[in-house]
């Protein structure tokens, strides 16, 4: 069935620093493909998404790179600040109707001033 | 930026109680869902609500589990009789009419504790 995969946590890097947080997918269509970040106390929030081959999503920062070739979309950003601090997650949507998008597992993520 | 909202942030229950979770999704969203995430596993796909009616469940979304939306702002996630497992972050979202699957907008969660 329908996947995704990402990096295990906790990632812990100092201020500055670049950030790669690795995602590889599954899925038998065409999937849209999104990552999710959660602040302390807060919702899930769309980060930033890519819905077809080659597209690159970006925001705040952070891009990702819609990779069919690899099934990928690694999470990347080149310098992180302290109020990165939160958990991402990597999740795919395959169907054109109102349905379910599907979640990895999350990575938290934590900068050292 | 408008947002979901959830009530309670934490509730604790015996196991075999039943158990409300309450969620007031945006206004002019039509489409409502439930996710959980079991602590330290992935965020998984409970339910999607349309037009008063689920319109997909998945496996986890069994008897034991209903929503309704009682008032036409209201959207609520029953478990009749709670398990050990039923423990978990339970997110609810709302989507816009116009992006139906690409962007949700979540709640900050209730967590479920069932001793």
């Amino acid at each position: 069935g329908d996947s995704v995969t990402q990096m295990e946590g906790p990632v812990t890097l100092s201020e500055e620093a670049f950030l790669t947080i690795n995602c590889t997918y599954t899925a038998t269509g065409y999937p849209s493909l999104f990552w999710y970040v959660q602040y302390p106390g807060e919702g899930l929030q769309l980060l930033l998404k890519a819905t077809k081959a080659d597209d690159k999503g970006s925001n705040k920062g952070f891009e990702a790179t819609y990779r069919k070739e690899t099934t990928s979309f690694h999470l990347e950003k080149g310098s992180v600040q302290v109020s990165d601090s939160a958990v991402y997650f990597c999740a795919l949507s395959v169907y054109s109707s109102a349905s379910k998008i599907i979640f990895g597992s999350g990575t938290r993520l934590s900068i050292r001033p | 930026e408008p947002e979901v909202t959830q009530t309670p942030s934490h509730q604790v229950t015996q196991m075999g109680q039943e158990v409300i979770l309450r969620c007031v999704p945006i206004s002019n969203h039509l489409y409502f869902y439930w996710y959980r995430q079991i602590l330290g596993q992935k965020v998984e796909f409970l339910v999607s609500f349309y037009n008063n009616e689920i319109s997909e469940k998945s496996e986890i979304f069994d008897d034991q589990f209903s929503v309704e939306r009682p008032d036409g702002s209201n959207f609520t996630l029953k478990i009749r009789s709670t398990k050990l497992e039923d423990s978990a972050m339970y997110f609810c979202a709302s989507s816009d009419p116009g992006t139906v699957n690409e962007k949700l907008f979540f709640g900050s969660g209730t967590q479920l504790s069932v001793l």
